[in-house]
């Protein structure tokens, strides 16, 4: 079956934009992270969704990051205000459990 | 916060030879897992081993759990070129499912 979806794959936005990026998890799978990762860095936790339900939202770095999964499938992760610091790739990962299974990232630049 | 940290950050061998890369972590553990990152974009899954296990197989490759050290090793035998890429630990707690990795191994493998 398909893999995790991200989209878009780049986006480019002015400082002070508002962003959504999306993530599409493979099917079935009930937990879904999101992850954000600067170049030469590991990925940096940023949420944890069991189902609908955030079950740890510790990673977001302030109240400008906010993510939804309403159905229990898709998520979108939100960025108000951009500032040129939040460039970088944010990666998503869905798993049922054990191993994480990644998408190919969005990369956000800001300009 | 990160939880993991591999060593060494970057690692530089030739062709037929062995690569070990170590992770250190600091709280109890659910199970520990490696990925494996090429060009900065999605993750893959290598290997997961439980904290009850102490080694685990799979392929070339070797992984080694000391809880009582709170480290991890992965072991790359008979290195290809085509091994090049970072590798990246992370750590699953017994408290909750979210998943947090380190700052990665750069693995070099000359032809």
């Amino acid at each position: 079956g398909a893999g995790v979806s991200q989209t878009p794959s780049n986006k480019v936005t002015e400082k002070g934009k508002y962003v959504e990026l999306r993530c599409d998890p493979i099917s079935g799978h009930t937990a879904l992270y999101w992850y954000r990762q600067s170049l030469g860095q590991g990925p940096e936790f940023l949420i944890y969704f069991q189902g609908t339900g955030a079950a740890d939202d510790s990673g977001l770095p302030n109240d400008r990051f906010f993510a939804v999964r309403p159905e229990g499938s898709v998520s979108t992760l939100k960025i108000q205000r951009t500032e040129r610091g939040d460039s970088a790739v944010y990666l998503c990962a869905s798993s049922a459990g054990g191993a994480l299974h990644f998408g190919n990232g969005t990369r956000l630049t800001v300009t | 916060s990160q939880q993991g940290e591999e060593d060494p950050q970057a690692l530089s061998i030739q062709e037929g030879e062995n690569a070990t890369m170590n992770c250190s972590y600091k709280t109890s553990i659910n199970n520990l897992q490696w990925y494996r990152q090429n060009s900065g974009r999605g993750l893959v899954h290598l290997i997961l081993i439980r904290s009850n296990e102490r080694e685990k197989h799979s392929g070339r490759l070797r992984v080694t759990l000391d809880t009582s050290k709170k480290s991890s090793s992965l072991l790359i035998t008979a290195s290809r070129a085509a091994d090049t890429a970072s590798y990246f630990c992370a750590t699953v707690l017994f408290n909750n499912n979210d998943m947090r990795f380190g700052a990665g191994t750069r693995l070099t493998v000359k032809p």
